[in-house]
């Protein structure tokens, strides 16, 4: 089955700057990438997704990168604010109604 | 938006008791609903897939006898945590697939945090 590896665990940065997260996963069927925030006791909040047919796409300070060749995918997050402090999350599917897998999860803290 | 209704939020229950949690999707039919556990400091680990009408597919390792899923209609499915014990306590959460096709997506209830004293 699929499986998302994720990186790093943790990523301390100062306000400001850029934080990266990557992932990679093994299915090369996979076509639908979403990342997750999620804070302590909440659900995973989707904020930005990506599908296979394309290889980046931007939403204000998110970004994310896809390279269906290497099976890895990448989120930037720019001009980082407290309020980014959170856990991220990766998972990969490959088509509807199919479960969504999981990467471990990367602990963000951006200090002011 | 699709919005799927996760109750309770949170239960203490005793050791040896049953506890159901329930999850509805109230704008749209959940055909799949998918059911994970999160442990503290971790990731969201799949425990099972359900469709509508059949039974539940389950991951390796997950006890199909202890947490028992239900999806009797497009727009209710259950998970009963059976005689719980103090490690079955966790963050439970489903996922119900949405959309089709190529626009497809998930959709997450807001979580159950069991304790099980």
């Amino acid at each position: 089955g699929e499986n998302v590896e994720q990186h790093p665990s943790t990523l301390s940065v100062q306000e400001g700057d850029s934080a990266v997260i990557k992932c990679t996963y093994s299915d090369s069927a996979s076509n639908y990438f979403p990342w997750y925030k999620q804070e302590l006791g909440k659900r995973p909040q989707l904020i930005i997704d990506i599908r296979s047919n394309v290889g980046e796409k931007k939403d204000q300070r998110i970004a994310v990168t896809l390279n269906k060749t290497a099976k890895h995918f990448s989120l930037h997050i720019t001009e980082t604010q407290p309020e980014d402090s959170a856990v991220y999350f990766c998972a990969a599917s490959k088509a509807a109604g199919n479960k969504l897998t999981f990467g471990g999860g990367t602990r963000v803290l951006v200090k002011p | 938006g699709a919005v799927v209704s996760q109750h309770p939020s949170r239960v203490i229950c005793k050791s040896g008791t049953s506890v159901k949690i329930e999850c509805r999707s109230l704008d749209f039919q959940a055909t799949t609903m998918f059911w994970y556990r999160q442990f503290p400091k971790k990731s969201l680990m799949l425990m099972a897939t359900s469709n509508e009408g059949s039974k539940a597919t389950y991951e390796q390792g997950v006890e199909k006898d202890k947490f028992l899923i239900n999806h009797a209609s497009l727009t209710l499915s259950t998970l009963t945590v059976t005689s719980a014990h103090p490690e079955d306590s966790s963050f439970y959460i489903c996922s119900a697939s949405t959309g089709r096709g190529s626009s497809y997506g998930y959709t997450f209830g807001s979580g159950t945090r069991l304790t099980v004293v």
